[in-house]
């Protein structure tokens, strides 16, 4: 079966840069959510799409932003790359929300120098 | 807003003997969802067991049950017969009905001993 794809799997940037994320939902699915995980802490929700649309912000700094395609993939953009920023990056994908669950991607080890 | 709190942040239990680890979360809703995920070393979170709240029967996935309390508003997660590739981190998790996101728990690290 699909499962959610992200790339890349790692990414090294240094202080201030910009980097690109990138997820593609399992087919069908109709809502996409992005969440950042720091070492030795619980998924944070950054923000979701639903039906190419913004749906719900969490707490995703100004300096990120993202957007979902016409063909459902979505991107996360962040700039002014900052050393706190270093995480994984987990995109997730549902139909219907919780009614059928959530499916995670590999995610993306950012790691800012 | 919702929360989810894991009381236990470290567990360990010997292979082949049962585990159990507590989850509480806060919600005024009526109908949601609960979710138990694994994250093993790889990183990957992996879904392990899902609960509708409107569903009174405690949801069972081979060696992984629940006791899903709903007036106490506690999720439990019961591991059977412990492997060693049960070692893990596990986030209760909880999302409301329709397109919302999961809110997850601090974890627990749990720990199989051979």
């Amino acid at each position: 079966a699909a499962g959610v794809i992200q790339s890349p799997r790692h990414l090294i940037k240094e202080k201030r840069e910009t980097a690109t994320l990138k997820c593609y939902p399992i087919p069908r699915h109709d809502t996409v959510y992005w969440y950042q995980q720091g070492p030795g802490q619980d998924p944070q929700f950054l923000i979701s799409f639903y039906e190419k649309m913004q749906s719900d912000k969490g707490s995703i700094p100004d300096r990120f932003s993202a957007q979902q395609f016409s063909d459902y993939h979505s991107e996360l953009n962040m700039s002014s790359l900052e050393l706190g920023d270093s995480a994984l990056y987990f995109c997730a994908s549902s139909f219907q929300g919780g009614y059928y669950g959530y499916t995670f991607g590999s995610g993306t080890r950012l790691t800012v120098v | 807003a919702q929360t989810v709190t894991q009381s236990q942040p470290e567990m360990s239990v010997q292979e082949a003997e049962t585990v159990t680890l507590s989850c509480t979360y806060d919600t005024s809703e009526n109908n949601y969802y609960l979710f138990w995920y694994k994250q093993p070393p790889s990183r990957q979170m992996i879904l392990v067991i899902r609960q509708e709240a409107y569903k009174q029967q405690n949801a069972t996935e081979n060696r992984f049950s629940v006791n899903f309390q709903k007036a106490a508003k506690s999720f439990s997660l019961k591991i059977s017969d412990s492997q060693l590739g049960d070692t893990a981190m596990y986030f209760c998790a909880f999302s409301n009905s329709g397109n919302t996101p999961l809110v997850f728990g601090k974890g627990t690290r749990l720990s199989v001993i051979a």
